[in-house]
């Protein structure tokens, strides 16, 4: 699976939009961009994923860059309770290549304050 | 439930004695995993139960790890002989089709080994 890097830490005010990148420079083309966060105490948690077009869900909207080497996970109108750790991955879909092994590194923490 | 139940939600051990964790997955769902996280770390893969396939149990750290998946539901992970090392936040996930990033996690066991 490609490497990723982001940012350890990032602020954010209530309210406002939580931009949060990721560079993924060595992506293949047939792997996907996957985001999940992990609440302090809570397994982690699925919020969206990608491979070249934009995407939206009820929770946040992913914007691929058009070489897809880099990503921003976007969280429109963050609340206090999107405080946590923010997991950029990239892998191939399903269980071929990647395997059952969901690797995450350090991600950003996103403080969400009043 | 309708979510992924561990328990306990806690455990402190003396060193060397022997832990169980016990993981209900969604009803329903085909595959069961469980990783475990250290204190500022990432994921770390253990093992993989998929229906009535043989494990893949690449992930554990030692012979001190076990799993059991009886009748294709409800899973224990053993560690025995605990070690300090073995402090972590273990996590379960369960999948309905045995693809990792359709999983969902349960709230995991943090394990201190004291």
């Amino acid at each position: 699976d490609a490497k990723t890097t982001q940012p350890p830490s990032m602020d954010c005010a209530e309210g406002r939009a939580a931009n949060l990148p990721c560079n993924h420079s060595t992506i293949s083309g047939n792997e996907y961009v996957y985001w999940y966060r992990q609440i302090h105490s809570q397994g982690p948690q699925y919020i969206i994923h990608g491979l070249k077009n934009n995407e939206t869900n009820e929770m946040a909207s992913l914007i691929i860059t058009e070489d897809r080497k880099s990503s921003t996970l976007i969280l429109p109108h963050a609340t206090l309770r999107d405080t946590a750790v923010y997991y950029c991955i990239v892998r191939v879909w399903g269980l071929t290549g990647g395997g059952n092994k969901l690797t995450f590194g350090t991600g950003t923490q996103l403080k969400v304050e009043l | 439930g309708a979510g992924v139940s561990q328990s306990p939600s806690n455990k402190v051990t003396e060193k060397g004695k022997d832990v169980e964790l016990r993981c209900d997955p969604i009803s329903g769902h085909t595959a069961l995993y469980w990783y475990r996280q250290s204190l500022g770390q990432g994921l770390e893969f253990l093992i993989y139960f998929q229906g009535n396939s043989a494990p893949d149990k690449s992930g554990l750290p030692s012979d001190r790890f076990s799993a059991e998946r009886t009748g294709g539901s409800v899973s224990t992970l053993t560690i025995q002989r605990t070690q300090q090392e073995d402090s972590a936040v273990y996590l379960c996930a369960s999948s309905p089709r045995g693809i990792i990033t359709e999983a969902f996690f349960g709230q995991g066991t943090r394990l201190t080994v004291v």
